[in-house]
């Protein structure tokens, strides 16, 4: 595809179950970013990869979120023992310039309901 | 800290007015600040920034650094404009913090 592609596109968990989300960047991006977005609410940092290596992850607001880029393309969120407050829309973005953020293409995002 | 603050949740002007989107910002270091748009059913994309000096559909933003402000003008709204818009500052290659977002309605 011609864009950013995550997956699934919604996804309700049990509260306590544990969540893979897909991000599938832009072909030859090197840069991947992962947002959360709670209802009402501005996107929020989660952390930021460069190729394999995750430069930063001072988002990720506890242990139970966990990312990785192993090969340097497809990346994947997971949340462990999902919460209600974990409930928001996960934004995956990719930039063919290093660690430019604001040069990155958005997906549509994955919509997490924890119930 | 850093903080982007956009005052307006929602902001509802008539065809062919002027609109302005407001953002204020803090942040301790040399600040660059950005628009992004998100149209209905579509993925948030860049609109236009501040170190470029740029046009963008109409669109322009100064930045002012007295008021520590960033807002977002068009002279003459159009129906197409209805979107939410997000204003952002960029903290480091890595990230961006972003304010909560006005949703603008350009009504006919």
């Amino acid at each position: 595809g011609a864009g950013v592609s995550q997956s699934p596109r919604y996804k309700v968990a049990k509260r306590g179950q544990d969540v893979a989300l897909r991000c599938d960047p832009i072909s030859g991006h090197v840069s991947l970013f992962w947002y959360q977005q709670a209802l009402g609410q501005g996107p929020e940092f989660l952390t930021y990869f460069q190729n394999e290596a995750q430069l930063d992850k001072s988002g990720l607001p506890s242990d139970r979120f966990f990312a990785e880029r192993p090969e340097g393309s497809v990346s994947t969120l997971k949340i462990q023992r999902t919460q209600q407050e974990d409930s928001a829309v996960y934004l995956c973005a990719s930039s063919l310039v290093q660690g430019k953020v604001t040069e990155a293409f958005f997906g549509q995002g994955t919509r997490l309901t924890v119930v | 800290a850093q903080r982007v603050t956009q005052p307006e949740k929602l902001l509802s002007v008539f065809k062919g007015a002027p609109v302005e989107l407001k953002c204020n910002y803090s942040y301790s270091g040399s600040p660059e600040l950005f628009w992004y748009v998100q149209y209905s059913r579509q993925r948030l994309q860049l609109l236009l920034r501040h170190i470029s000096r740029e046009s963008i559909k109409g669109f322009t933003a100064d930045l002012n650094k007295g008021e520590t402000s960033f807002h977002l003008k068009k002279p003459f709204a159009q129906e197409e404009d209805s979107a939410m818009y997000y204003c952002a500052l960029m903290l480091n290659a890595g990230k961006s913090t972003f304010g909560d977002g006005t949703t603008l309605t350009v009504k006919p």
